[in-house]
């Protein structure tokens, strides 16, 4: 039983447009929730994080929404920049943080020049 | 955020071997993970490293196989042992709490690509 979904196995963006990616979650109990960037041969990379009692956080070209009483979550990049081509993982936490990540099977955000 | 090492960065082994996993942080921290990325699978955690006591395992990973050690507050170790195939993975240690910095954010190291034959 998957509890962090990301249903977009790949997602193309032309240069300089806005990028969404969609995470999805059944576990009610996840209070804090984070975006990671990986590159093939490296580890995640920490991008934004969003706490329950927050709906938006922002951080320069990204942005993470939260709608808690649909249990989904919005990475939203703009505008999109060839660097950002990677694989997006959306993750969950109980306890605010305090426990290990519950992780989603990631996006392929690919930026077409 | 802490800058995160893991040794070896990959390898090759026969089954029936075991293999240690060395993760060094350059600061204190107060939290370290153990998570495995098998292939075309999202990251998965297999327990968390307590210094000085046992680590706390996720449902499905148990101490015999997956044995590790905190001895302190920048260094873990995660053994695989008594590898077989299915073994075949990335293995990635993270961290939390690092000293002066941001709270709840975990940070992961590069990761150890191992294959099993």
């Amino acid at each position: 039983d998957q509890q962090v979904k990301q249903n977009s196995p790949s997602l193309s963006v032309q240069e300089g447009r806005i990028s969404i990616l969609n995470c999805d979650y059944t576990n009610s109990m996840f209070d804090y929730f984070l975006w990671y960037k990986k590159y093939p041969a490296e580890g995640p990379t920490f991008l934004i994080s969003i706490s329950s009692i927050k709906d938006k956080n922002e951080d320069g070209r990204f942005t993470v929404f939260l709608n808690k009483s649909a249990k989904h979550l919005s990475l939203h990049i703009v505008p999109s920049q060839p660097g950002d081509s990677a694989v997006y993982f959306c993750a969950a936490s109980e306890g605010g943080g305090a426990d290990g990540l519950t992780f989603g099977k990631g996006t392929h955000l690919i930026i077409q020049p | 955020s802490a800058v995160i090492s893991q040794k070896p960065s990959r390898d090759i082994c026969q089954r029936g071997t075991s293999l240690t996993i060395q993760c060094q942080v350059d600061s204190q921290v107060t939290m370290m993970f153990w998570y495995r990325q098998q292939p075309g699978q999202s990251l998965t955690l297999i327990a968390t490293a307590n210094q000085g006591s046992e680590a706390t395992y996720e449902s499905g990973f148990v101490i015999d196989k997956f044995p590790i050690s905190r001895p302190n507050l920048t260094f873990s170790t995660l053994t695989v042992s008594n590898m077989s195939p299915e073994d075949s993975s990335i293995y990635l240690c993270s961290v939390k709490g690092v000293a002066g910095g941001p709270g709840n954010e975990q940070f992961f190291g590069p990761g150890t690509r191992l294959t099993v034959l």
